[in-house]
């Protein structure tokens, strides 16, 4: 019944790996959204997506590489990763994108990511 | 682009008194401003929002108020409880740019209700 929904919930993995966080929503939503929550608790757009299409790169390196097989579904693919990328990274949807209403962003769960 | 400061960074108060937090927002074309609570391990929870056209908007123990000439929104809870403990996070919506329609969050505020 989960609006949002990401797995895995963690992921702990060594430097250099690749690794992928799914997110799925069942509103109904045309766009999503991949933020970063550091350790300070500081949420970061990374990109936001419109009917599977990328809208928006918040200047994020390409390592990381989202993908939207379709407008429900958000995967978020890294490369290579470094300590710094150790955060939690939220999903997120709104109905629309751009000016059209209504504006809210809902969140997913969460997924700590550790990088040792 | 936009910035968005919020203040205080934590807050710490009695049950039952009131807290104040406050934002300030750079862009005067953004167009609306959500305020998310996070309580420890959660995902970020919409509270109460406020669009650019609307100067307060309350509910139940909750408001926010937006003065568009300065720039600047605040939540307001009264008769605080221990389970409002959590961080508070403001966000404003860029209405144009080549960030439009993303939010820009405050770095949070941290509130404790001591009962």
């Amino acid at each position: 019944d989960t609006a949002v929904s990401q797995t895995p919930k963690y992921l702990v993995t060594q430097m250099g790996n690749d690794k992928s966080i799914k997110c799925e929503q069942n509103l109904g939503h045309d766009t999503m959204y991949w933020y970063k929550q550091d350790s300070k608790k500081f949420l970061k757009i990374m990109f936001s997506y419109n009917n599977k299409e990328l809208i928006i790169n918040e200047t994020v390196p390409n390592r990381f590489s989202p993908k939207s097989p379709d407008k429900a579904h958000l995967n978020l693919h890294i490369n290579s990763l470094e300590l710094g990328d150790s955060a939690v990274y939220f999903c997120a949807s709104s109905l629309h994108w751009g000016l059209v209403r209504p504006y809210e962003q809902y969140f997913g769960p969460g997924t700590r990511l550790t990088v040792t | 682009g936009e910035n968005v400061e919020q203040h205080p960074s934590t807050l710490s108060v009695q049950e039952g008194d009131s807290a104040v937090i406050k934002c300030t927002y750079s862009d005067s074309a953004s167009n609306y401003f959500p305020w998310y609570k996070q309580e420890l391990g959660k995902r970020p929870q919409l509270i109460i929002d406020i669009r650019s056209n609307v100067g307060e908007k309350k509910d139940q123990r909750i408001a926010v108020t937006l003065n568009k000439t300065a720039k600047h929104f605040s939540l307001h809870i009264t008769e605080t409880q221990p389970e409002d403990s959590a961080v508070y996070f403001c966000a404003a919506r860029r209405k144009y740019g080549g960030s439009q329609g993303n939010l820009i969050f405050g770095k949070g505020t941290k509130l404790s209700v001591k009962p």
